[in-house]
């Protein structure tokens, strides 16, 4: 069964306008901590932002943010304020107990900003 | 910084030779993973290694075998190189114990097999 879907294959955003880029996920664990990477065309994927499923905020870090709806299964990125930097493919990932110390990664959003 | 190095970032081999993918970490992780990428499929998990000459299975190891001779080193190797591991290749590393540690990521490896 799928643990992570990205049901959005690609994304398009104007600049300096924020967008949310959709995650949903499936568990029984209580414990999981949930995660995304951006990968831009250069192909590394660089670590934004973690959510833990114990956390009562919502993750922050800088323009990111993850709006974490726990009973809905849902971890969304929101990035405010778009740069043509911003434009890359967008993983999310999950670790839950029963996979240890493994990721499970979601098949990925490719955001393009428009100038 | 963490960094994680992967010895090619492109290579070319014909099928049926042998090939060998080496990544190398300098944070003294644990943890070592290979993944492959590839396009509709987001990344998959082929082998990881929790400790030195420890390995497990990951979701697709078929035509795979890995290597950790150091800690520091995980090597990934087709034994036949198919045209179907034409693929990215990802290098991974991470440590043991907190749950909320992410995975640090070497540049990747773009293989072809002709």
């Amino acid at each position: 069964a799928q643990k992570i879907t990205q049901t959005q294959p690609g994304m398009f955003v104007q600049e300096k306008e924020a967008v949310t880029l959709d995650c949903t996920y499936d568990t029984s664990d209580p414990s999981y901590g949930l995660f995304w990477y951006k990968q831009p065309s250069s192909g590394e994927m660089i670590f934004l932002i973690y959510q833990g499923s114990y956390d009562q905020q919502n993750a922050t870090e800088g323009r990111y943010s993850l709006n974490f709806q726990k009973a809905r299964k849902s971890a969304n990125l929101v990035i405010s304020a778009s740069q043509l930097g911003d434009s890359a493919m967008y993983f999310c990932a999950m670790r839950d107990g029963g996979s240890n110390y493994k990721l499970t990664f979601g098949k990925g959003t490719l955001l393009t900003v428009n100038p | 910084d963490v960094k994680v190095t992967q010895s090619s970032r492109y290579l070319v081999k014909r099928t049926g030779e042998k090939v060998f993918l080496e990544c190398v970490q300098d944070m003294d992780h644990e943890n070592m993973f290979w993944y492959r990428q590839d396009p509709g499929l987001g990344l998959r998990l082929i082998y990881f290694s929790y400790d030195v000459k420890m390995k497990e299975k990951g979701d697709i190891p078929e035509g795979y075998s890995v290597s950790r001779e150091k800690k520091e080193r995980f090597s990934l190797i087709l034994e036949s190189a198919s045209t179907n591991q034409t693929s990215m290749y990802l290098c991974a590393s991470g440590r043991t114990g907190l749950f909320t540690d992410t995975q640090y990521f070497g540049p990747g490896t773009r293989l072809t097999v002709l």
